[in-house]
């Protein structure tokens, strides 16, 4: 059964702090994202990657940096917790092949809470 | 890049009746459009996917159509449970094997 876990379901952080979030999938994907999820504002792409030690910014990647040393996981890094990056965040992984047509896998998300 | 309008007012609608979400996207034609579910604090699960050259697929109770013409897709639940109360998210494609979501619609179904 297809599976991506993330590290933390809830998190709370202080303002300045590093924060690391992590992705684990268990299907061989290449192609991993971290999105996150605010109300009224809907899922925002941040970073995705589509092979090892390859990444690519999405649609709002300030404050935010990404890691992908293996295949399976796919780390994100806020280098400096602000309180407005308090949010769900949510990472999913699918498929890679050319012009493939792949739904994305998600994980259960980590609410994170920045003080 | 591509710009999603779903109806973000929630649909309140009786068990047993049809559900019908739309999902509008304004600039270039996909080549297909997915649709997703999602539950209170979970993340989204996909559920269909339709080509621009489908008029219309099915999956149980759920039923997508696409139209290139109008830009716009339809989904329906009939025959509605109680359990098919969540979020419904579309999501067409964008470069490189991204897809773009739109905000949802919430429905809520009543016994």
């Amino acid at each position: 059964d297809v599976k991506v876990t993330q590290s933390s379901r809830y998190l709370v952080k202080r303002t300045g702090e590093k924060v690391f979030l992590e992705c684990v999938q268990d299907m061989d994907h290449e192609n991993m994202f971290w999105y996150r999820q605010d109300p009224g504002l809907g899922l925002r792409l941040i970073y995705f990657s589509y092979d090892v030690k390859m990444k690519e910014k999405g649609d709002i990647p300030e404050g935010y940096s990404v890691s992908r040393e293996k295949k399976e996981r796919f780390s994100l890094i806020l280098e400096s917790a602000s309180t407005n990056q308090t949010s769900m965040y949510l990472c999913a992984s699918s498929l890679g092949t050319s012009g493939s047509e792949h739904e994305q896998f998600f994980g259960p998300g980590t609410r994170l809470t920045v003080l | 890049s591509q710009k999603i309008e779903q109806n973000s007012e929630a649909l309140n609608i009786q068990e047993g009746k049809t559900a019908t979400l739309t999902c509008n996207y304004t600039n270039y034609s996909p080549a297909y459009l997915q649709w997703y579910r999602q539950d209170p604090g979970r993340g989204p699960v996909f559920l269909l996917l339709i080509r621009e050259n489908e008029k219309e697929k099915r999956k149980e109770r759920l039923k997508v159509t696409f139209d290139t013409t109008l830009k716009q897709s339809l989904f329906h639940i009939t025959a509605s449970q109680p359990a098919d109360s969540a979020t419904y998210l579309c999501a067409p494609p964008e470069a490189g094997n991204k897809l773009t979501f739109g905000g949802g619609t919430r429905v809520l179904v009543k016994p």
